[in-house]
């Protein structure tokens, strides 16, 4: 299986902060890449796809970048409605597996 | 827009079966281009990928649930069910199911709100 590897695990930040988050694949995937945002009782939220690419409805403000095995996404200027929890996922190979989670909270 | 609803009992007894369903509406089942998959969260906990099933009955299960799931298409078109046997407190989680558009690649794109199975005595 490919491991994926979020760090950090937490993040305070302020609104109008920039906000950068790493996943790590344990082996190269690619561009094969999503991101999600989750927020306490809801369902994730896809974000971001193939590493790059802006999910239709979500905000310019995040947007993702990396392939092969380090991958980033980042906030350019948080807003309220931002702080939440951030999974990466690879879509290289099954089983399709998730990072542990990235939670960004107000400082 | 397609809109999915996960229902099933909310309380599962150690060793038994957990069975869910999902109803997929504002889209078909069928077309070819969909996979509909299964996932899970443990309370508090991350993201856990269970399997898939097409609409051709083809199905991709995750190994480390060590073959207790089985994921077939309902009766009717607009449905896809879940069976974990064997359960125990550890398959305690919200069950999510989510689409795959698979021309796009393995990314969920549309997810059900979940729903809580609490495995317990």
């Amino acid at each position: 299986d490919i491991q994926m590897t979020q760090s950090p695990s937490s993040v305070s930040a302020s609104v109008g902060d920039r906000v950068t988050i790493t996943c790590r694949a344990s082996q190269g995937i690619s561009s094969w890449l999503a991101w999600y945002q989750q927020k306490p009782g809801k369902a994730p939220n896809l974000l971001i796809y193939a590493a790059s690419y802006l999910q239709t409805g979500v905000p310019s403000r995040f947007s993702g970048s990396g392939s092969g095995t380090e991958f980033t996404l980042t906030i350019s200027s948080l807003q309220p409605e931002d702080f939440a929890t951030y999974y990466c996922q690879q879509a290289n190979s099954f089983p399709l597996t998730f990072g542990g989670g990235t939670t960004v909270d107000i400082k | 827009q397609v809109q999915l609803q996960e229902s099933g009992p909310g309380l599962v007894r150690p060793s038994q079966t957990l069975s869910l369903t999902c109803t997929v509406s504002g889209g078909s089942i069928s077309n070819d281009d969909y996979y509909w998959n299964w996932i899970r969260q443990p309370p508090g906990k991350g993201l856990e990928w269970i399997g898939y099933i097409h609409s051709d009955g083809s199905t991709t299960y995750n190994p480390s649930l060590k073959s207790r799931q089985t994921i077939s298409l309902g009766t009717s078109k607009r449905q896809f069910s879940l069976k974990l046997s064997s359960v125990t407190a550890a398959d305690t989680a919200v069950y999510y199911c989510a689409r795959v558009i698979g021309s796009r690649g393995w990314y969920f794109d549309f997810w059900g709100r979940g729903t809580l199975v609490t495995v317990s005595s």
